[in-house]
């Protein structure tokens, strides 16, 4: 079964507006931990954002802010005044415990594409 | 400061030849390593994590392996590619935080 959902395989947003990237999850864990990355064409991976599961603030990193819905098991993104080089990849990612230790799995990602 | 390194960055491999990936960490001891896969404009799947020497899962049943001869090596292998194998293979480690940390990658295409 799917454990992170992301609903959208593309998303176009013209520049300087603002864009929210789906995320839902599924975990009997308490404690886990949500991230999103970001894929140039490059292909490098990029940490963006993470949010605690016990956190009850929502994360923020510059322009990234996480809207972390515990009780829905969302964790959207929110890009705030977008950039061209906001195109890429994005994928969402969760960490839960595991035998002996933790695992990340991802979301099958959002194509972002900036307007100009 | 912590580096992660794999190699080859491309590999071009006919059906049936073996593999092997290679990936290294500096900088940091004991590290959860993790291989994962992505297919062309896909996500991310876990093929493989280990939290120490010779300590590994697989996530996946398939004709691929991993070993993990030292404490920051950490080594993909297949003894005969399929063309399913083709895709985009990213080792990482996972800092105390949660966040992993990513090599270049290694793009196999299987003909």
């Amino acid at each position: 079964a799917q454990k992170i959902t992301q609903t959208q395989p593309g998303m176009f947003v013209q520049e300087k507006e603002a864009v929210t990237l789906d995320c839902t999850y599924d975990t009997s864990d308490q404690s886990y931990g949500l991230f999103w990355y970001k894929q140039p064409s490059s292909g490098e991976m990029i940490f963006l954002i993470y949010q605690g599961s016990y956190d009850e603030q929502n994360a923020t990193e510059g322009r990234y802010s996480l809207n972390f819905q515990k009780a829905r098991k969302s964790a959207n993104l929110v890009i705030s005044a977008s950039q061209l080089g906001d195109s890429a990849m994005y994928f969402c990612a969760m960490r839960e415990p595991y035998t002996g230790g933790f695992k990340t799995i991802f979301g099958a990602g959002t194509r972002l594409f900036v307007k100009a | 400061s912590q580096t992660i390194h794999q190699w080859p960055a491309t590999l071009v491999q006919p059906v049936g030849s073996p593999l092997s990936l290679e990936c290294t960490v500096e900088g940091t001891s004991n590290p959860n390593l993790y291989w994962y896969r992505q297919a062309a404009g896909r996500g991310l799947q876990l093929l493989f994590y280990s939290i120490g020497i010779d300590q590994i899962s697989s996530e996946v049943p398939q004709n691929l392996s991993a070993s993990r001869p030292q404490d920051r090596q950490f080594i993909l292998s297949s003894k005969k590619l399929l063309l399913s194998d083709s895709g985009f293979y990213l080792c990482a480690w996972d800092a105390l935080t949660g966040e992993l940390f990513f090599g270049e990658g290694s793009r196999l295409t299987v003909l």
